[in-house]
């Protein structure tokens, strides 16, 4: 099975900032690449497939990139709606569609 | 409005069963494939099972496989998930998601999700 590490586990950062989210597969997954966002108590919501694409209604800010196995999740100025838990999925081949540990980003 | 809207979690003891019903509803159902995710309380998120849009192919994760059971009823717009001989770490908010498809066919993300049901596997 594919193995997905994302890191760091936790970030805190203040409103303004760029804030870099990363993701590795343990093989190619060319661009086989999911982001979602989890707030507290709700379900997750995604952001970005194919690496790099974002869904309808998902701020500019947003933005991934990579392929292969090195990918990142980059918001480029944090804003207070953004406090939340990002997880990358890889979707390559059939099932599992294995989810990185996630990303919790708090404020500082 | 696309709704999905899970059912069926409670409290059981470890050895028990559960059936978790997803009902579906804003789409039609029996064009998408559908697959469980769940969280345990303050963990990350772990693929669980998967099941095409006829309901003739299906995948487990290794750690339920044999366990647990997806299937559904195009009829009835619903997803199901049968577990059996249930364990401590199957404790989780157990949601079901609908598999999207790119435009090209080639790319697959979750959503929507729905709320979750909570399993709390205890003695």
């Amino acid at each position: 099975d594919i193995q997905v590490t994302q890191s760091p586990s936790s970030l805190s950062a203040s409103i303004g900032d760029r804030v870099t989210i990363t993701c590795r597969a343990s093989q190619n997954i060319r661009n086989y690449l999911n982001w979602y966002q989890q707030k507290p108590g709700k379900a997750p919501k995604f952001l970005i497939y194919a690496a790099s694409t974002l869904q309808s209604g998902v701020p500019s800010r947003f933005s991934g990139s990579g392929s292969g196995t090195d990918f990142t999740l980059t918001i480029s100025s944090l804003q207070p709606e953004d406090f939340a838990t990002y997880y990358c999925q890889q979707s390559y081949s059939t099932p599992p569609y294995t989810f990185g540990q996630g990303t919790k980003v708090e404020i500082k | 409005e696309v709704q999905l809207v899970e059912s069926g979690g409670g409290l059981v003891r470890p050895g028990g069963s559960l059936r978790l019903s997803c009902a579906a509803s804003g789409f039609i159902f029996s064009n998408f494939e559908m697959t469980w995710v769940r969280q345990a309380p303050g963990r990350g998120l772990e693929w669980v099972s998967y099941i095409s849009s006829s309901g003739d192919t299906v995948y487990y994760a290794d750690s339920v496989k044999g366990r647990f059971t997806i299937s559904r009823d195009n009829a009835k717009n619903s997803l199901y998930l049968q577990m059996n001989s249930l364990r401590d770490d199957d404790t989780a908010v157990y949601y079901c998601a609908r598999e999207w498809v790119s435009d090209n066919g080639d790319y697959e993300v979750f959503d929507p999700w729905g709320q979750g049901t909570l399993v709390t596997v205890s003695s």
